[in-house]
C-alpha cells in the first residue's frame, strides 16, 4: 500500500498571508506513460463532506478559487493557499489514486492567527 | 447536477450486518467508478470500497475484506455496500463518492453507522 503523509498536523495563519501542506508518497504516484501524477486535494470542513479541490496534481477543479494552487511530481507535493480567507478554515487532505487501496494523507488542520 | 444521498446507517450489535444505500441522481453509475469511504468519529478518511464502471471489478481496504460487498444496480442507479460481521471499529460515517475520471469527484453527505451493544 502506498502510505500518505502531511505536514504540519495543523498550522494558524493570518487572513491575506500564504498556507502551504507538504504530502509526501511512500512511493511515486507519477505514470510516467501518461505524465500525469495521481495524486488529489481535499477540503473538509466541521459537518461536511470532502470537497474536491485538486487532481492529476495541479488542476483545479472547477470554481475553486485560484488562490489554491497544487504543486510536485513523483513523492512530493504541496498545496498552497496564496492568502488565507476565513472560509478556508478547514482540514485538508491529499489521496493518491495511482493504486488500490486509494490512500489519504492524516489531514492538515488549517486555522486563522 | 450531481447529487449522491446515503441511507441505511444506524445502531447495530457487534456481529451483525447492515445494508447502506446511495442513490445518485445527474449522473449514471454505470459510467463512473463508485467508491465508499469511511471517517471514524474524529479521525481521517478510509477508503473502504470501489466498483469500477464495468461492474466486475471491484476492490477493498484489507480492513473489510470478506465482511463487506460492494454493489450497485443500475436499474435503480443505486450503489450498495453490505456489511456483514459488524466490530465497534466500523463505526464511521460512510460517504458514497463517484469517480467520473480516476480520482473522486463527488461526495454524497454519508450516513453514519455505529457498532455497539
Amino acid at each position: 500500500d502506498i502510505v500518505m503523509t502531511q505536514s504540519p498536523d495543523s498550522l494558524a495563519v493570518s487572513l491575506g498571508e500564504r498556507a502551504t501542506i507538504s504530502c509526501k508518497s511512500s512511493q511515486s504516484v507519477l505514470d510516467t506513460s501518461n505524465n500525469k501524477n495521481y495524486l488529489a486535494w481535499y477540503q473538509q470542513k466541521p459537518g461536511q463532506p470532502p470537497k474536491l479541490l485538486i487532481y492529476w496534481a495541479s488542476s483545479r477543479e472547477s470554481g475553486v478559487p485560484d488562490r489554491f494552487g497544487g504543486s510536485g511530481s513523483g513523492t512530493d507535493f504541496a498545496l498552497t493557499i496564496s492568502s488565507l480567507q476565513a472560509e478556508d478554515v478547514a482540514v485538508y487532505y491529499c489521496q493518491q489514486y495511482y493504486n488500490t487501496p486509494l490512500t489519504f494523507g492524516p489531514g492538515t488542520r488549517v486555522d486563522i492567527k | 447536477q450531481v447529487q449522491l444521498v446515503e441511507s441505511g446507517g444506524g445502531v447495530v450489535q457487534p456481529g451483525r450486518s447492515l445494508r447502506l444505500s446511495c442513490s445518485a441522481s445527474g449522473f449514471t453509475i454505470s459510467t463512473y467508478g463508485m467508491h465508499w469511504v469511511r471517517q471514524a468519529p474524529g479521525r481521517g478518511l478510509e477508503w473502504v470500497a470501489v466498483i469500477w464502471y464495468d461492474g466486475n471489478n471491484k476492490y477493498y481496504a484489507d480492513s473489510v475484506k470478506g465482511r463487506f460487498t460492494i454493489s450497485r444496480d443500475t436499474s435503480k442507479n443505486t450503489l450498495y455496500l453490505q456489511m456483514n460481521s459488524l466490530r465497534a471499529e466500523d463505526t464511521a460515517v460512510y460517504y458514497c463518492a463517484s469517480a467520473w475520471g480516476s480520482y473522486i469527484d463527488y461526495w454524497g453527505q454519508g450516513t453514519l453507522v455505529t457498532v455497539s451493544s
